[in-house]
C-alpha cells in the first residue's frame, strides 16, 4: 500500500520569503508523485506531476519540486512568496501498476498543508 | 486545463432523505471519473472508479448500497448518498479524466446532514 505524509498542517512565510512544503512517501515502487493546490470553494488544480526522467520538475505558478528516491521526498518549494500562493497543497501518489484500463491513476493523497503568506 | 463541474456546492438535507451531487466535465469526454471524500484535516479518500457505462468500482469499505454512483454519459456522474445520516456530513470531491491524462477536480461539495 502507498502512503504520502505532508509535514506540517499549516506553514507560514513571509511574502518574498522561500516557500518549502514537505513530502514524504512510502511506496514499494518508484511511484508517480503530483503535488495539487486547492483555493477556496475551488477544486485541485495540478501544479506539478514526476513521472520518470530529470528529478526536478517544474510546474505553474513558479514552483517545483525535487524527487529524492534515497529520501522518500517529493518536496514543494517557490523561492519568492506571493500573496496569491495562500491556499491548502496536496502531495499525491500513485502506482503506475494500477492503472486502469484507460490508463488513468489513481491516487493517494496526503492531509494538506496550508499555506498562510505574511505581508 | 478541462472544467469539472460540481453541483451542488453547498447542500443541507435532514437525516433519512437522499441527496445526489453531480460532477460533470464541461469541455471534454470523461471516460473515468473518480468519487473523493474529504474529512476536515485529513486526506482527501477516493471511494470509487467509474467508468463510462459499466457499474462503479468501489474502495474497500465503502458502502455500494449508501453511495450510489452513476456514469451514464461521458459528461456525467452521480453521486447518490441514500437515507443520510449525521455521519455523512463531509465534503465530496470527483474528479474527471480521459485517456492517459491527469485528473481535472471538481470544485466539492459540502454535506451537511441535519
Amino acid at each position: 500500500a502507498q502512503s504520502v505524509t505532508q509535514l506540517g498542517s499549516h506553514v507560514s512565510v513571509s511574502e518574498g520569503a522561500l516557500v518549502l512544503l514537505r513530502c514524504n512517501y512510502s511506496s514499494s515502487v518508484p511511484p508517480y508523485l503530483f503535488w495539487y493546490v486547492q483555493y477556496p470553494n475551488q477544486g485541485l488544480q495540478l501544479l506539478l506531476k514526476y513521472t520518470t526522467g530529470a528529478t526536478l520538475v517544474k510546474g505553474i505558478n513558479g514552483f517545483e519540486a525535487e524527487f529524492k528516491k534515497s529520501e522518500t521526498s517529493f518536496h514543494l518549494t517557490k523561492p519568492s512568496a506571493h500573496m496569491s500562493d495562500a491556499a491548502e497543497y496536496f502531495c499525491a501518489v500513485s502506482d503506475p501498476r494500477r492503472l486502469y484500463d484507460f490508463g488513468n491513476e489513481k491516487l493517494t493523497f496526503g492531509t494538506g498543508t496550508r499555506l498562510t503568506i505574511i505581508p | 486545463g478541462a472544467v469539472v463541474s460540481q453541483h451542488p456546492s453547498r447542500v443541507i438535507c435532514k437525516s433519512g432523505t437522499s441527496v445526489k451531487i453531480e460532477c460533470r466535465s464541461l469541455d471534454f469526454q470523461a471516460t473515468t471519473m473518480f468519487w473523493y471524500r474529504q474529512f476536515p484535516k485529513k486526506s482527501l479518500m477516493l471511494m470509487a472508479t467509474s467508468n463510462e457505462g459499466s457499474k462503479a468500482t468501489y474502495e474497500q469499505g465503502v458502502e455500494k448500497d449508501k453511495f450510489l454512483i452513476n456514469h451514464a454519459s461521458l459528461t456525467l456522474s452521480t453521486l447518490t448518498v441514500t437515507s443520510a445520516h449525521p455521519e455523512d456530513s463531509s465534503f465530496y470531491i470527483c474528479s474527471a479524466t480521459w485517456t492517459n491524462t491527469e485528473a481535472f477536480f471538481g470544485q466539492g461539495t459540502r454535506l451537511t446532514v441535519v
